[in-house]
């Protein structure tokens, strides 16, 4: 099975600052690869699908970028409406399945 | 607009079950993929288990296999997951979410607001 790890698991930044996240696979995922966003009590929303595709109505300050086993997520200028957890997921089709990262924890300073 | 109501979450004894419902609206919900994916309290997100847009074929997650059963009623529009020989470990949030495709997982994109399922004596 595919592993996911992240890091850092949480952080504390200041509005404005650039904060970037990475995900790590445990074997090569090429690109199949999204992020979400949960705030506290209510379900995670997608922000990236395939590594580096922005959902639609995302505000573009957030990124994501790698391919294989390394990837980068990036929040260019933090807004306090950007505290929440943010995962990594990892799908797989042979046979179907999904693996989340541990989560990363933002919070502003 | 999209619209994914989890309910039949609840209090219930270790080794009993449990049928949660996902009903939807807002899309045509005989044409996606749909899943369960479940958030123990205060911990990440685990996947649970998918089923095709017909429901020809279903797949779940090693820690439920043989007690989870994902199954889907698209006259209703409506997502079930059947829960059986449950364990204190299986306490969490289940959420189901639409995927983009129909019969292969690609992302998540509507989530329900989640439902509550706590296995205690």
């Amino acid at each position: 099975d595919i592993q996911m790890t992240q890091s850092p698991s949480s952080l504390s930044a200041s509005v404005g600052d650039r904060v970037t996240i990475t995900c790590q696979a445990s074997q090569d995922i090429t690109s199949y690869l999204n992020w979400y966003q949960q705030k506290p009590g209510k379900a995670p929303k997608l922000l990236i699908y395939d590594a580096s595709n922005l959902e639609t109505g995302v505000p573009s300050r957030f990124s994501g970028s790698g391919s294989g086993t390394h990837f980068t997520f990036t929040i260019s200028s933090l807004q306090p409406e950007d505290i929440a957890t943010y995962y990594c997921q990892q799908y797989d089709n042979v046979p179907p399945r999904v693996t989340f990262g541990p989560g990363t924890k933002v919070d502003i300073k | 607009q999209v619209q994914l109501v989890e309910s039949g979450g609840g209090v219930v004894q270790p080794g009993r079950s449990l049928r949660l419902s996902c009903g939807t609206s807002g899309f045509n919900f005989s044409s996606y993929a749909m899943h369960w994916v479940r958030q123990a309290p205060g911990k990440g997100l685990e996947w649970v288990a998918i089923i095709w847009y017909d429901g020809s074929e279903a797949y779940s997650a090693d820690s439920v296999k043989g007690r989870f059963t994902i199954s889907r009623d698209n006259s209703k529009d409506t997502l079930f997951l059947q829960m059986n020989s449950l364990r204190a470990e299986d306490t969490a949030v289940y959420y189901c979410a639409r995927d983009l495709a129909a019969r292969r997982t690609y992302f998540f994109d509507s989530w329900g607001q989640g439902t509550l399922v706590t296995v205690s004596s």
